[in-house]
């Protein structure tokens, strides 16, 4: 079945630069990949998506790039803020309605 | 919109026991699922359903049932707690195509003693 990798698993930032978190996945056969935030004691919501026939999306200042020949995909924060300081989860989706997560990524953004 | 609620909010249990969790959601969404949050280990599919009384093993099936009763509701059952077992459980629900955005509840947080 699909496996998803995801680095690092904490990264610290200073308010205002760039955050980026890498996932790779394992079956070629996936074609979804949804970015989920969860803020803690919340649930995780989904905040950016991509779909195998795009290789970048961007969404205010959240940016997504998928290397379908390297099977990998990334999200970039630009200009970080103490709000983005939440758990992020990559995930990727076969042609099924199965969705398998990476192990996620605790952002902090300092001030 | 709708809204996907889960309970108990929190659970506590003996080693040994038999556990319930229910996930109720009103959004009319063919599939739903439950997903295991543990701290450094993400988040990880235990079962999953498509349609009323249809059921698909996740890859940590192992030591739990679950049951569509209804197409708004799907139980986990956890068939024998294990001792300071310690865990939040996610129900999640979709659309019934292929990939879309899941909508989850806010969680039973388990603890075993």
């Amino acid at each position: 079945g699909e496996q998803v990798e995801q680095l690092p698993s904490i990264l610290r930032v200073q308010e205002g630069s760039s955050a980026s978190i890498n996932c790779s996945y394992e079956d070629s056969a996936s074609n979804y990949f949804p970015w989920y935030k969860q803020e803690p004691g919340e649930n995780p919501k989904l905040i950016i998506d991509i779909r195998s026939n795009m290789e970048r999306k961007q969404i205010q200042e959240l940016i997504v790039l998928l290397d379908k020949k390297a099977k990998r995909f990334s999200l970039h924060i630009t200009d970080t803020q103490p709000g983005d300081s939440a758990m992020y989860f990559c995930a990727a989706s076969p042609n099924t309605n199965k969705v398998v997560f990476g192990t996620g990524t605790r952002l902090q953004v300092l001030p | 919109g709708g809204i996907i609620t889960q309970t108990p909010k929190f659970l506590i249990g003996q080693e040994g026991q038999k556990l319930t969790l229910k996930c109720q959601q009103n959004f009319n969404h063919d599939t739903m699922y439950w997903y295991r949050q543990d701290s450094g280990k993400g988040l990880r599919l235990i079962y999953y359903s498509i349609t009323e009384n249809d059921l698909q093993k996740g890859d940590l099936s192992e030591g739990y049932d679950a049951s569509r009763e209804k197409k708004s509701s799907f139980s986990l059952t956890v068939t024998s707690a294990q001792k300071n077992e310690m865990a939040v459980f996610l129900c999640a629900s979709s659309i019934l195509d292929i990939n879309e955005r899941l909508f989850f509840g806010h969680g039973t947080k388990l603890s075993v003693l």
